[in-house]
């Protein structure tokens, strides 16, 4: 089974400096791959981020990286130089890899708030 | 490109009553799925698919039947609707099979039981 673990219900930044978001998740798949997705107040979700397990290097995408460190089963979101937009719902997901185990699974969220 | 089609996008519903919420998607995905949101338990996978006539429970299916006739369509019907199935639906399909597949999502349904 899979699960995914996100501590931090809710979290305030000054505007212009960077964040990490917890996620930490367990699987038995021995192939999988981790998500973040964005879900601004008008409810949509927005993908931002992929890391699959077997990916040498952590993924990068523009402001946002994603800390991946597999021997402690964590896969962490940084945003640098953090904009009023950022403001929103953030999610960890994570889905095997292999035939049966596609399956999508969510943490519960970090709300981020971003202060002017 | 339409995406990942849900309507409708709000329903009140009586308790007992009947619905199906419809999914529909044009990007030839096998994987389709049901989520459901309420506050502070994320997204809970209700049932999901992966090709047309094979479908799979997800962590909260009582109450919930799908099925998946074609590619395209997925819908979630509710039998016999109670509050406790008030909140908000996404449907979400991708690709299986290759790396960095990352769910497409329609825009949410606000369900209401009264």
């Amino acid at each position: 089974a899979q699960k995914i673990t996100q501590t931090q219900p809710g979290m305030f930044v000054q505007e212009k400096e960077a964040v990490t978001l917890d996620c930490t998740y367990d699987t038995s798949d021995p192939s999988y791959g981790l998500f973040w997705y964005k879900q601004p107040s008008s409810g949509e979700m927005i993908f931002l981020i992929y890391q699959g397990s077997y990916d040498q290097q952590n993924a990068t995408e523009g402001r946002y990286s994603l800390n991946f460190q597999k021997a402690r089963k964590s896969a962490n979101l940084v945003i640098s130089a953090s904009q009023l937009g950022d403001s929103a719902m953030y999610f960890c997901a994570m889905r095997g890899l292999t035939f049966g185990n596609e399956k999508l699974t969510f943490g519960t969220g970090t709300r981020l708030t971003i202060i002017p | 490109n339409a995406g990942v089609t849900q309507t409708p996008k709000f329903q009140v519903l009586k308790t007992g009553q009947s619905m199906t919420l419809q999914c529909a998607q044009d990007m030839n995905h096998e994987y389709m799925s049901w989520y459901r949101q309420d506050p502070g338990m994320g997204l809970r996978l209700i049932h999901y698919s992966v090709g047309a006539g094979i479908t799979d429970q997800g962590e909260v299916p009582n109450g919930y039947n799908v099925s998946r006739s074609t590619t395209e369509d997925f819908p979630l019907r509710l039998l016999s609707a109670a509050p406790s199935q008030t909140s908000v639906y996404f449907c979400a399909s991708s690709y299986t099979g290759k790396r960095n597949e990352k769910l497409f999502f329609g825009s949410g349904t606000q369900l209401s039981v009264l």
